[in-house]
């Protein structure tokens, strides 16, 4: 079946970096992609959503000069967190729409920022 | 945007059959009933979806009432590995654009050997 993946898997950064997580549809096309956030015990909130070749949409309250999405290809969304701080550590999730609308998720990318 | 209400969470035993209620009263004619569960510290994975009738697949079965108003996921015979979060979620029309999704708390399954 059709497999998005995600990378890295976790990563630990100090407070002030930048990071960056890959979002890669292995086997099909994504002409849309959609990056989640996710708090410990909680639901996964939708930061924004992304077309290959355009801006990426943001929903309301997230930062898009702090979280940019960059959609150069058919088969990766990149999501960098700017000038990371604690706050931001959570449990980043992408999913990738292929044309027939199917939807797929990425494994995750755990982040901590000490 | 129709939401769903689902159960905090619920317990089986092995091998024995699960039944997870999703309530979705605000449910409109196009909104397909889509279910995905979380495994610990990773991205949801589909289960399986429907409109009107019922549906099964190998994971799972999906009833849904002739109102639509609720569903039912039936695993048949839980594992172990079945222990998941399991999310029902309304999606207009039947591939529906993601921000219609609503991600509520969804169940915790526990299962137990």
């Amino acid at each position: 079946g059709a497999v998005v993946s995600q990378h890295p898997s976790w990563v630990i950064c100090k407070s002030g970096t930048s990071v960056k997580i890959e979002c890669r549809s292995l086997d099909f096309q994504a002409t849309t992609m959609f990056w989640y956030r996710q708090f410990p015990k909680q639901s996964l909130m939708l930061m924004a959503t992304s077309n290959e070749g355009s801006k990426a949409t943001y929903e309301q309250g997230v930062e898009k000069d702090k979280f940019l999405i960059n959609h150069a290809s058919l088969t990766l969304s990149t999501l960098t967190v700017t000038s990371a701080h604690p706050e931001d550590s959570s449990f980043y999730i992408c999913s990738a729409s292929a044309r027939a609308g199917e939807l797929f998720f990425g494994e995750g990318s755990r982040l901590t920022v000490l | 945007d129709a939401k769903t209400t689902q159960p905090n969470s619920m317990e089986s035993n092995e091998e024995e059959p699960v039944h997870l209620p999703c309530n979705h009263s605000t449910i409109s004619g196009t909104d397909y009933i889509h279910w995905y569960r979380q495994l610990p510290s990773q991205g949801p994975e589909y289960v399986i979806h429907g409109l009107t009738s019922n549906v099964n697949n190998r994971m799972a079965s999906l009833a849904i009432a002739e109102d639509r108003k609720s569903s039912t996921l039936i695993l048949h015979r839980a594992t172990l590995r079945d222990a998941a979060v399991y999310y029902c979620i309304l999606r207009a029309g039947r591939t529906g654009n993601n921000r219609k999704l609503i991600w509520g708390l969804g169940t915790s399954l526990a299962v137990n050997p």
